[in-house]
């Protein structure tokens, strides 16, 4: 079975500063999918950055980059230069197929 | 451990016919939210409920109804459906309203 494991209930980050964002997933398919979305308080869920498990080299998205290792089946984020919209709920996710697999999400808050 | 449980998992409905997802979450987490993702889509939040009240809404359409029930169990009903209802169903679960959400393997329903 796939799981997702998102080890940071809550972390915080001095405005401007960098933040990383842990994610891990276990499984033994070999094609998929990896996520990152954001939650704002509207609980909708807005993509971040996207990741297919075929490319080696790390997706990046503005001030959003992640660190993929698939041998340690590792999904990082990394926000830099952290704004206070930034302030959020963040859900590592995994796809394979028609299967969807959420972490438990990480709450971060950025301190002016 | 006990997780999110969505039934079924899959469904196949036909045009203008009605459809109940159920959500029985985590034991002991009082809210449940409820997720509709469309075919590379974005997962859109529909709505959620706190202690068997409703306590969000997103963009859940006037035909789909939801309640959670004295168990803390949640059914989502949904009427005379479209074609454009076809989508992964997600229900999640927490405790105290926020904290860490729980998500469920999601329901795939197919409407013809």
């Amino acid at each position: 079975a796939q799981t997702v494991t998102q080890s940071q209930p809550e972390m915080s980050v001095q405005e401007a500063e960098t933040v990383t964002l842990s994610c891990t997933y276990d499984t033994s398919e070999s094609n998929y999918y990896l996520f990152w979305y954001k939650q704002p308080p509207s609980r909708q869920m807005i993509l971040v950055i996207r990741q297919e498990a075929y490319k080696q080299q790390n997706a990046t998205e503005n001030r959003f980059s992640v660190n993929f290792q698939k041998a340690a089946k590792s999904f990082s984020l990394k926000i830099s230069d952290s704004q206070l919209g930034d302030t959020a709920m963040y859900f590592c996710a995994f796809m394979s197929g028609n299967q969807f697999y959420f972490g438990t999400g990480t709450s971060l808050t950025v301190i002016p | 451990a006990a997780g999110v449980i969505q039934s079924p998992r899959h469904l196949i409905k036909e045009k203008r016919e009605t459809a109940t997802l159920k959500c029985y979450p985590i034991p002991r987490h009082d809210t449940v939210y409820w997720y509709q993702q469309g075919p590379g889509q974005d997962p859109q939040f529909l709505i959620s409920f706190y202690e068997k009240m409703q306590s969000d809404k997103g963009s859940i359409p006037d035909r789909f109804s939801a309640q959670q029930f004295s168990d803390y169990h949640s059914e989502l009903n949904m009427s005379s459906l479209e074609l454009g209802d076809s989508a992964l169903y997600f229900c999640a679960s927490s405790f105290l309203g926020r904290e860490k959400l729980f998500f469920g393997s999601g329901t795939q329903l197919s409407v013809l």
